[in-house]
């Protein structure tokens, strides 16, 4: 099946400092790339939809250059946030649509990255 | 905008009893529904997906789930639970209109007594 990596799996930073989320598809390409963030006992919010080679489509609300979003390859997206502060700390997690699943595009899902911001 | 509602934010049930996971949902037409399961430390599997046709799917783990438009609700259900799917559910709408995003449910965590 479709497989979605996710590195780190977990990162404790500074804040001020500069964390680089990387979402990998193993076994297909992805067009598409999607990043939620989710808050403890909360569901997942869409930040972001990131097409390959052109620019994200952020959801309202979400910082775009707080958030920056770079999907450069067709297995490759990264999520960058910049001068990361307390209330950055949160469950990330990418998922990757294959376009070779019919109609509707079904999503695989990352394993998530826990960031940490002190 | 389409929305997506667990009622149960727990749920204990005992090894072995049947079990039901409620969703409701919002949406102008008819929606794309998912179930996913949500281990901790692990990314989202999906369960099961309804796009159109047969309103009763069958999903893997022994689970399944109804389509009920008239009550806007695709409930998920397994007849016999193992204390293994102990873990976080969620229901999820899709809009075929809108790029295919997914709007997630707040979750439902189920525990399994032995």
């Amino acid at each position: 099946g479709a497989v979605v990596s996710q590195h780190p799996s977990w990162v404790i930073c500074k804040s001020g400092t500069s964390v680089k989320i990387e979402c990998r598809s193993l076994d297909f390409q992805a067009t598409t790339m999607f990043w939620y963030r989710q808050f403890p006992k909360q569901s997942l919010m869409l930040m972001a939809t990131s097409n390959e080679g052109s620019k994200a489509t952020y959801e309202q609300g979400v910082e775009k250059d707080k958030f920056l979003i770079n999907h450069a390859s067709l297995t490759l997206s990264t999520l960058t946030v910049t001068s990361a502060h307390p209330e950055d700390s949160s469950f990330y997690i990418c998922s990757a649509r294959d376009p070779g699943t019919g109609s509707y595009n079904e999503q695989f899902f990352g394993p998530g990255t826990r960031l940490t911001v002190l | 905008a389409q929305s997506v509602t667990q009622p149960d934010i727990h749920i204990t049930v005992s090894e072995g009893a049947s079990l039901e996971l409620r969703c409701n949902y919002s949406y102008g037409a008819t929606p794309y529904l998912f179930w996913y399961v949500q281990s901790p430390g692990q990314g989202l599997q999906l369960l099961l997906k309804y796009f159109s046709g047969d309103t009763l799917v069958q999903g893997i783990k022994g689970f399944e789930a109804e389509f009920k438009r008239s009550q806007s609700s695709f409930n998920l259900r397994k007849p016999s639970v193992h204390w293994s799917d102990a873990a976080e559910y969620f229901c999820a709408v899709g809009d075929p209109g809108g790029g295919n995003k997914l709007t997630f449910g707040t979750g439902t965590q189920l525990k399994v007594e032995l």
